[in-house]
């Protein structure tokens, strides 16, 4: 199956800094690309939809300048969190569709001090 | 806005019983409804991908239907294991109202514990 990867898996940062986070379609070119967030026991809440040359769509009540997406090549989708806050951390999750089925990244664990 | 909702949010049974997941979204005009399973702090891993104009599929013990014009699917899983414990997420592919590609709409899952 298809295989869609993210990095970092994990990181720690402090309140202020940026942090950018990579969503990868291994195997197969993605024109859309989509990030999520989820709060614990929470289900994935759609943030944005990242399309490739083009700028991304956002979900009602995500900043914009908050949360830049940058979807640079047909396998590569970027999500930076600008000046980052507690509130902020939580896991995110891009996912990348082929075929019409949806192919999930392992997640990024953000963790802002 | 499309809906999707989940039923039950949690359910503990004993290993070997036959359960059933259920799972109801508002708007019919759906591209395809996929089930994914997810462990804690993991990714998604997809189960079952039923097209709009299918009405089930099946994978190994798990059964997932379709019935579009009642806005509903559900994921039978037969002869439950410890190792099916995890969260199973519906999530429903529908065409935006402005157009361009399709979106998901995730249900806030099942959470299942199979205990031995």
């Amino acid at each position: 199956g298809a295989v869609v990867s993210q990095h970092p898996s994990r990181v720690i940062c402090k309140s202020g800094t940026s942090v950018k986070i990579e969503c990868r379609s291994l195997d197969f070119q993605a024109t859309t690309m989509f990030w999520y967030r989820q709060f614990p026991k929470q289900s994935l809440m759609l943030m944005a939809t990242s399309n490739e040359g083009s700028k991304a769509t956002y979900e009602q009540g995500v900043e914009k300048d908050k949360f830049l997406i940058n979807h640079a090549s047909l396998t590569l989708s970027t999500l930076t969190v600008t000046s980052a806050h507690p509130e902020d951390s939580s896991f995110y999750i891009c996912s990348a569709p082929r075929a019409g089925e949806q192919y999930f990244g392992p997640g990024t664990r953000l963790t802002v001090t | 806005k499309q809906e999707v909702t989940q039923i039950p949010a949690a359910l503990s049974v004993p290993e070997g019983e036959n359960l059933v997941l259920n799972c109801s979204f508002t708007d019919s005009a759906i591209y395809n409804l996929q089930w994914f399973r997810q462990d804690p702090g993991k990714g998604l891993t997809s189960l079952l991908l039923i097209q709009s104009s299918q009405r089930e599929q099946t994978s190994g013990r798990l059964n997932a239907s379709l019935d579009k014009s009642s806005g509903r699917s559900t994921l039978y899983i037969a002869a439950s294991q410890p190792g099916d414990s995890a969260t199973y997420l519906c999530a429903v592919m529908g065409w935006p109202p402005s157009g361009g590609s399709y979106i998901p709409t995730f249900g806030r899952g099942t959470s299942l514990i199979v205990h031995p």
